[in-house]
């Protein structure tokens, strides 16, 4: 089955720093990979998802990458404010088979003032 | 438009009690998951229905856990008997008929003592 691999577990950056997390994938027939924010107390929010047919996705200060040859993408935040702070996790699925979603182990990311 | 409801928010048990957890979808989806979220870990799927029916319930553990989802709209998991290993939040998602995007409730944070 899938199996998917996230760094860091935690991250501290400084309030308007960039944060990255990057995460790598087994199964290559996963074609759909979205990121998941969850706040203490709260279910995962969806933030951003990025499908194996495009290599680049932006939302405001949220951005995803995927590289589909080397089985890996990542999380870019810019501009990183205090509401940041959370635990993110990716996740990845192959669509039309049940869309079941594995995900990775997490990143704590804090943001500092 | 409202999200996922789960209820309760808290239990707390001991080992060998039963526990029952609710949860209606938003409305509209078709697709209903429960997922198990262990401390420090990402969400594992449980089961998955599509309306009333079971799509894949490989990683249910059956001796003791089991759902249902009767009119294919609200769903109910229960533990009997409850193991301290099952000391988890236990997530509730939905998506529309099987699409990729899942939306997650807030959870039921259980603590087997």
């Amino acid at each position: 089955g899938e199996n998917v691999e996230q760094h860091p577990s935690t991250l501290s950056v400084q309030e308007g720093d960039s944060a990255v997390i990057k995460c790598t994938y087994s199964d290559s027939a996963s074609n759909y990979f979205p990121w998941y924010k969850q706040e203490l107390g709260k279910g995962p929010q969806l933030i951003i998802d990025i499908r194996s047919n495009v290599g680049e996705k932006k939302d405001q200060r949220i951005a995803v990458t995927l590289n589909k040859t080397a089985k890996h993408f990542s999380l870019h935040i810019t501009e990183t404010q205090p509401e940041d702070s959370a635990v993110y996790f990716c996740a990845a699925s192959i669509t039309g088979g049940g869309n079941k979603l594995t995900f990775g182990t997490g990143t704590q990311l804090k943001v500092e003032l | 438009e409202a999200g996922v409801a789960q209820s309760p928010r808290y239990k707390i048990i001991e080992k060998r009690q039963s526990v029952a957890f609710w949860c209606n979808p938003i409305s509209g989806h078709a697709t209903l998951y429960w997922y198990q979220q262990i401390l420090g870990q990402g969400p594992k799927l449980l089961i998955q229905f599509q309306n009333n029916g079971v799509v894949d319930d490989s990683q249910l553990p059956k001796d003791r856990f089991s759902a249902e989802r009767l009119k294919g709209v609200d769903s109910t998991l229960k533990i009997q008997p409850a193991k301290l290993e099952d000391s988890a939040v236990y997530l509730c998602a939905s998506s529309l008929n099987g699409e990729v995007e899942q939306y997650f409730g807030p959870g039921t944070r259980l603590t087997v003592t």
